[in-house]
């Protein structure tokens, strides 16, 4: 059962502009949602994290935006740059205990920014 | 943040041979830390939790015995795909908390 969905597959914007990646999950024990992103043969590295009692976290142009009561969170891109353009995976965790780290990721969306 | 060094970055191996992957956590000790197996274009899949002087737990669908997690000190968990075949290639990563190591590309020939 997939309990995170991730959409969409790919987007295409061209540099200056918004990228938009939205998530939904259906496990309300999840209490840490963080976004990574991903270069070809490297591992995810993560870019911005929040926790269900912010409903918006900003770092530089990465802004995260929750909404508890829709299960859902999304990631805005600001300002758009070719150097971002990298696949970006949301991922849900319940953060606690022996479960600290293990994580649920979306299926991925494929970032592609036009010069 | 925590670091994590996973070796090696890539590895070409024979069908029925076995391939170990080394994750070190570099300055933090970790108790617990992830393994993930990602195919291309796809997204990560956990595989199973390490956890340091225990069994490993892996999750539904992982054959524990053909991936054999040990976890001896608090800074070092290895993967050792054993009876390797072409279907075990993957791009293979693990983690301690939310850092990633950066991967193991294995191809099975």
């Amino acid at each position: 059962q997939q309990q995170v969905k991730q959409s969409p597959q790919s987007l295409i914007v061209q540099k200056g502009g918004i990228s938009i990646i939205n998530c939904a999950y259906e496990n309300t024990a999840f209490d840490y949602f963080p976004w990574y992103q991903q270069f070809p043969g490297k591992g995810p590295a993560l870019l911005i994290a929040i926790r269900p009692d912010v409903s918006e976290k900003k770092e530089g142009r990465f802004t995260i935006s929750f909404n508890k009561s829709a299960k859902q969170f999304s990631l805005h891109i600001m300002d758009s740059q070719p150097g971002d353009s990298a696949t970006y995976f949301c991922a849900a965790s319940i953060g606690g205990g022996t479960s600290y780290g293990k994580l649920t990721f979306g299926q991925g969306t494929i970032l592609t920014v036009h010069p | 943040g925590a670091v994590v060094s996973q070796h090696p970055s890539r590895v070409i191996c024979k069908s029925g041979t076995s391939v170990k992957i080394e994750c070190r956590s570099l300055d933090f000790q970790a108790t617990t830390m992830f393994w993930y197996r990602q195919f291309p274009k796809k997204s990560l899949m956990l595989m199973a939790t390490s956890n340091e002087g225990s069994k490993a737990t892996y999750e539904q669908g992982v054959e524990k015995d053909k991936f054999l997690i040990n976890h001896a000190s608090l800074t070092l968990s290895t993967l050792t795909v054993t009876s390797a075949h072409p279907e075990d290639s993957s791009f293979y990563i693990c983690s301690q908390g939310y850092t990633f190591g950066s991967g193991t590309r294995l191809t099975v020939v």
